[in-house]
């Protein structure tokens, strides 16, 4: 398995272009994250999923947009990119299978730059 | 919702000592507890989690602790090496609830 796999790994964008940042996953789940990271800071959820058709946002939505139409794809999409949104961003799953199966499955980054 | 506060931000330690890692939590109704390491560079990857119906739960050198009627939690790293050097963050949900929240993220430095 590769697990959950995110492209591109580095990005530089103009103000106000637009992009897709992609994730894939290879293990069945039905939930995925997005996440945020800014320098020194924690993990910000941007949007997540529970399932293919189905996506809620989380603490930091605005400027942002997901969709789901397979289990395995959870594209992440800025529109209008502003210098706030340089951060890295994760991709995360894990299996909506029960207690036992909490543990998030994070996918290398992808680090974006906003000049 | 759910806040998670972690302290401190930073922790430098001497090889060989222990390291305490400090988190609180807001919400009664969290049950699940896990520890994320990030190394430099690398993604997140949890290292150990624990439910509230223990209050202690060891892994070899790590162990986490928790305190339900404080609604605090801790990691304790003993006999510290430099692999240890990492970012460590807590977290906290329902158990089986769809998020996760994450506290703010401690920075381990272990000084040979």
């Amino acid at each position: 398995n590769a697990g959950v796999t995110q492209t591109p790994k580095f990005r530089i964008l103009k103000i106000g272009q637009s992009m897709t940042l992609q994730c894939a996953q290879d293990m069945n789940h039905n939930y995925m994250y997005w996440y945020r990271q800014d320098p020194g800071m924690g993990l910000k959820l941007i949007y997540y999923s529970v399932g293919a058709g189905i996506t809620d946002k989380g603490e930091v939505p605005n400027g942002y947009n997901v969709s789901r139409s397979t289990t395995e794809d959870f594209p992440l999409r800025l529109e209008l990119a502003a210098p706030s949104q340089t951060s890295v961003y994760f991709c995360a799953s894990r299996s909506s299978g029960g207690a036992t199966n909490e543990k998030l499955f994070f996918g290398s980054g992808t680090q974006l730059s906003v000049l | 919702g759910e806040n998670v506060e972690q302290h401190p931000s930073t922790l430098s330690v001497q090889e060989g000592d222990s390291a305490v890692i400090k988190c609180t939590y807001s919400d009664s109704a969290s049950n699940y507890f896990p520890w994320y390491k990030q190394e430099l560079g690398k993604r997140p990857q949890l290292i150990i989690d624990i439910r509230s119906n223990v209050g202690e739960k060891k892994d070899q050198r790590i162990a986490v602790t928790l305190n339900k009627t404080a609604k605090h939690f801790s990691l304790h790293i003993t006999e510290t090496q430099p692999e240890d050097s990492a970012v460590y963050f807590c977290a906290a949900s329902i158990q089986g609830a769809q998020k996760l929240v994450f506290g703010q993220g401690t920075r381990l430095t272990i000084n040979p």
